[in-house]
């Protein structure tokens, strides 16, 4: 595909239950990052891959929240044991570099929804 | 710690007028990029500043970076239907590996 593409496009899950989301970057972009976007407000970043290594997790709002990029490409976020105010839209965004040089391309997000 | 704050937070203009959206960064920024959200999409990129005092145009569209790269803004020009939507700008601060975006601003353009 052309563009970066997360899947599911929504979840919808109990309190307690773990979710995974998936997130394919662009074919060649080497930087990938996961942000958070609650209903109205701004994006939260949440993790920074460059490569399958990330040089900053600082984002991660706890450790019930967990990251990992394999073979450069895709890319999950794992969240164990969900709350409801996890509830919110997960968007994930590649770029050709990281360094921030490169603009970043986002896909369509998953709507997460904890019951 | 850092944070990156951006007013107006919401915008009603009438068709053709001008609107500007400014964003104030609390530490250096190596650069600045800024994007558009419309309503139930995904942001998508508008432009990158990298200089200070940079200045750059998209047709109705102007953006600025500060002397001292912690400020930006966004000024658009005879508003119309299609500028809808939500303008963030997202600072890039030195030595860190990630974009903190402001809190954006939403537009509502009255025909």
């Amino acid at each position: 595909g052309a563009g970066v593409s997360q899947s599911p496009s929504n979840k919808v899950t109990e309190k307690g239950k773990d979710v995974e989301l998936r997130c394919d970057p662009i074919s060649g972009h080497t930087a990938l990052y996961w942000y958070r976007q609650s209903l109205g407000q701004g994006l939260e970043f949440l993790i920074y891959f460059q490569g399958n290594s990330a040089p900053d997790k600082s984002g991660l709002p706890s450790d019930r929240f967990s990251a990992e990029r394999t073979g450069g490409s895709v890319s999950t976020l794992t969240i164990q044991r969900t709350q409801q105010e996890d509830s919110a839209v997960y968007l994930c965004a590649s770029s050709l570099d990281g360094g921030g040089i490169s603009r970043q391309y986002f896909g369509p997000g998953t709507r997460l929804t904890v019951l | 710690g850092q944070q990156v704050m951006q007013i107006p937070q919401y915008q009603h203009v009438q068709e053709g007028e001008d609107f500007t959206t400014y964003c104030n960064s609390s530490t250096t920024l190596s650069n600045i990029q800024w994007y558009k959200q419309r309503p139930g999409g995904h942001p998508v990129f508008l432009i990158q500043l990298v200089k200070s005092g940079e200045v750059k145009k998209q047709k109705r569209l102007t953006f600025q970076f500060g002397e001292a790269k912690k400020n930006s803004s966004l000024h658009i020009t005879a508003t119309q239907t299609t500028d809808v939507g939500t303008y963030f700008c997202a600072g890039y601060p030195s030595g860190t590996y990630k974009y903190i975006f402001g809190t954006g601003t939403r537009l509502k353009v009255l025909a």
